[in-house]
Formats: structure tokens, C-alpha cells, sequence
């Protein structure tokens, strides 16, 4: 199967500073997403992104599937960012729907 | 609002003990998914339904298994919990096939926690 390698393993950021976060991918995928589970342990969905570039507020997102790779971005994190982020794919060759996690970046920020 | 929903948030059991987690979904999705995430750990796929077919991944143990009675419900049977199956159970959904929209995309529920005592 795939391997999806995430990094950093984690993050410690100050209140208001950005960050990026890597999701590199041994194999071509599609179906892309990134999700960030809270505290409490609920996966949320940030973006779908297969190829591209996405906004959503402070977040955003790039894929460059030729490359194997997907970034996040936060700008101007708030300690609601606070949690861990993790990316998944699903590789092309595939038969049926698995997606396939990385191992997540934990990140932390502090007031 | 459409989401998916995991009943209860918290479940003890005892070792040994059948123990049945239940989720249901509004988005009329075709695809349900049961995860098992242990501490520090990313998801892994334990199985799931494309519409009434069941999909096992090759390792899941045999310990686990699934019901799908309709669209909206899918429920995770344990039938013996050992202490090594403590984890976070979640489930989740993706409209799939000739469904347009949203197309693969999978929605989560908050989980289930799981301990064994």
C-alpha cells in the first residue's frame, strides 16, 4: 500500500505565528484531504484537495499531485488551532474507497 | 444540519463482554466506514459498506464485525473486547458510485470511546 509521511511530527507555535505543514505521498493519489481532530477526538473536515490551491479563512491548502505532495498553511494561529492535523489519500491504483492516513502532525499553540 | 452520528461518546465494557457501537448518518451517503485510533496513532480501517456490500480489510481481526440493516445505520459488534481494543471507534460516510457531488469525500462522527476493563 501507500505510505503517507506527514511533517513536522509536531509543532509548538507562539499565538499569531504561521506555520506549514508537509503530506508527502509514495504513490499518486487522488482524493486528498486534510482533516484536524480536536481535543475531544472529532476528525474535521479542512479541505478536499486533489490538485490545487484552496483557501479557507486562516487555512489553506496546496496540492501538487506530479510531486506527491500536499501543504497546509496556517496563518495567524489562535490556540483553537491547537490539536492535531492529519492528511489522507486515497491512492489511484486502488480498487474500492480506503484512505490512507498519515501520521498526523500534533501541533500546539500557546497563548 | 446533515451529519454523522456515533452512539454513546463513552462505553465501558468488561473484558469478554459483546459490546455494539452504533452510528448513523442524515447525508444519504452510500459508503460507511468503521476506524479504530488508538492513543498517538492515525486511523486505520477496519471495514466498510458500499451500499449493502461489505468490504473487510485484510487485517482486521475477527473479533470485529459489522451490521448494515439500511442507508442510514451501520453498527461495530465486538464480540469479545480484549484490553488491546481500548481505542477511539469512529465513523464515517462518502457519497460514492453515480452520486455527484462531494464525490468520495469522507465525513466523520465525533467517535466512540472505548475502554475495556
Amino acid at each position: 500500500g501507500i505510505q503517507v509521511e506527514q511533517s513536522p511530527p509536531d509543532l509548538i507555535l507562539q499565538e499569531g505565528a504561521n506555520s506549514t505543514l508537509r503530506c508527502n505521498f509514495s504513490d499518486s493519489v487522488n482524493n486528498l484531504q486534510w482533516f484536524h481532530q480536536n481535543p475531544w477526538g472529532q476528525l474535521i473536515n479542512l479541505f478536499y484537495i486533489p490538485s490545487g490551491t484552496k483557501q479557507n479563512g486562516r487555512l489553506s491548502a496546496t496540492t501538487v499531485a506530479t510531486e506527491r505532495y500536499s501543504l497546509l498553511y496556517i496563518s495567524s494561529s489562535q490556540t483553537t488551532d491547537s490539536g492535531v492535523y492529519f492528511c489522507a489519500g486515497r491512492m489511484i491504483k486502488a480498487a474500492g474507497n480506503k484512505l490512507t492516513f498519515g501520521g498526523g502532525t500534533r501541533v500546539l499553540v500557546k497563548p | 444540519d446533515a451529519m454523522v452520528i456515533q452512539n454513546p461518546r463513552y462505553q465501558v465494557t468488561q473484558f469478554g463482554k459483546p459490546v455494539t457501537l452504533s452510528c448513523s448518518q442524515t447525508l444519504n451517503h452510500n459508503v460507511m466506514y468503521w476506524y479504530q485510533q488508538k492513543s498517538s496513532q492515525a486511523p486505520k480501517l477496519l471495514f466498510h459498506y458500499y451500499d449493502k456490500d461489505f468490504n473487510n480489510e485484510a487485517d482486521t481481526p475477527d473479533n470485529f464485525q459489522s451490521r448494515r440493516p439500511n442507508t442510514s445505520f451501520c453498527f461495530l459488534d465486538i464480540r469479545s473486547p480484549g484490553l488491546g481494543d481500548a481505542a477511539m471507534y469512529l465513523c464515517a460516510t462518502s457519497a460514492s458510485g453515480g452520486q455527484l457531488v462531494a464525490k468520495n469525500i469522507q465525513y466523520f462522527g465525533a467517535g466512540t470511546r472505548l475502554s475495556v476493563l
